[in-house]
């Protein structure tokens, strides 16, 4: 977890509010991803960026978009939330997303509320 | 359908006695990773097997792979209170031009002082 930080490490908001869910990492991968947890659910991939471009939306809604502004930095913007997605969203990294037998790094997961 | 399907679901232990998860998946794989997760915090990488290697060792942790039976099992040695967390299989089906990890449902391990 240590090279992988997210902010916050809690959020509660309404369905009408706008916020933005921060990641940074600091082991100089070339990929990032964002995951979403919920209780009793699979761990769902969301998003895949490899240097700064996204090469994966895994059927995502629209109100969840993610920006990744340099290989160190994502984000994962949110608006007029739902909320069955309350759930703890965890940013990882990786080496690089082209070789396979490559694992990733977690950050600790941002939980967030919708209320 | 997910992919990595841990087995069983909860398991709970006494301190000192061994702890054996097992994982099923449906297709092809590369290669199969287990991590952990304390409560409410990342995942953290436990160990890589690849799809031609039948046994691996960490430790305290062995994996064991059957690519004819699609399945996996993580053996804890030992255990330990601290080893309480929940348990993933991911499978790395490589496909096309990116790795992509598909986890299952995870497994609770408690491990009771």
């Amino acid at each position: 977890e240590t090279g992988v930080t997210q902010t916050p490490r809690h959020l509660v908001m309404g369905m009408t509010n706008k916020k933005s869910l921060k990641c940074e990492q600091h082991l100089g991968h070339n990929a990032m991803y964002w995951y979403k947890q919920s209780a009793k659910k699979p761990l769902e991939l969301m998003f895949v960026y490899s240097l700064e471009e996204r090469v994966e939306n895994n059927s995502v809604p629209s109100r969840f978009s993610p920006e990744c502004p340099n290989s160190s930095h994502l984000f994962l913007h949110l608006h007029t939330l739902q909320p069955e997605d309350s759930a703890l969203y965890l940013c990882a990294s990786s080496q690089d997303v082209l070789a396979g037998g490559i694992e990733q790094f977690f950050g600790p997961g941002t939980r967030l509320t919708v209320l | 359908s997910q992919q990595g399907e841990e087995d069983p679901q909860a398991l709970s232990i006494q301190e000192g006695e061994n702890a054996t998860m097992n994982c099923s998946y449906k297709t092809s794989i590369n290669n199969l990773q287990w991590y952990r997760q304390n409560s409410g915090r990342g995942l953290v990488h436990l160990i890589l097997i690849r799809s031609n290697e039948r046994e691996k060792h960490s430790g305290r942790l062995r994996v064991t792979l059957d690519t004819s039976k699609k399945s996996s099992s993580l053996l804890i040695t030992a255990s330990r209170a601290a080893d309480t967390a929940s348990y993933f299989c991911a499978t790395d089906a490589y496909t096309g031009a990116n790795s992509k990890l598909t986890f299952g449902k995870g497994i609770t391990l408690s491990v009771r002082p």
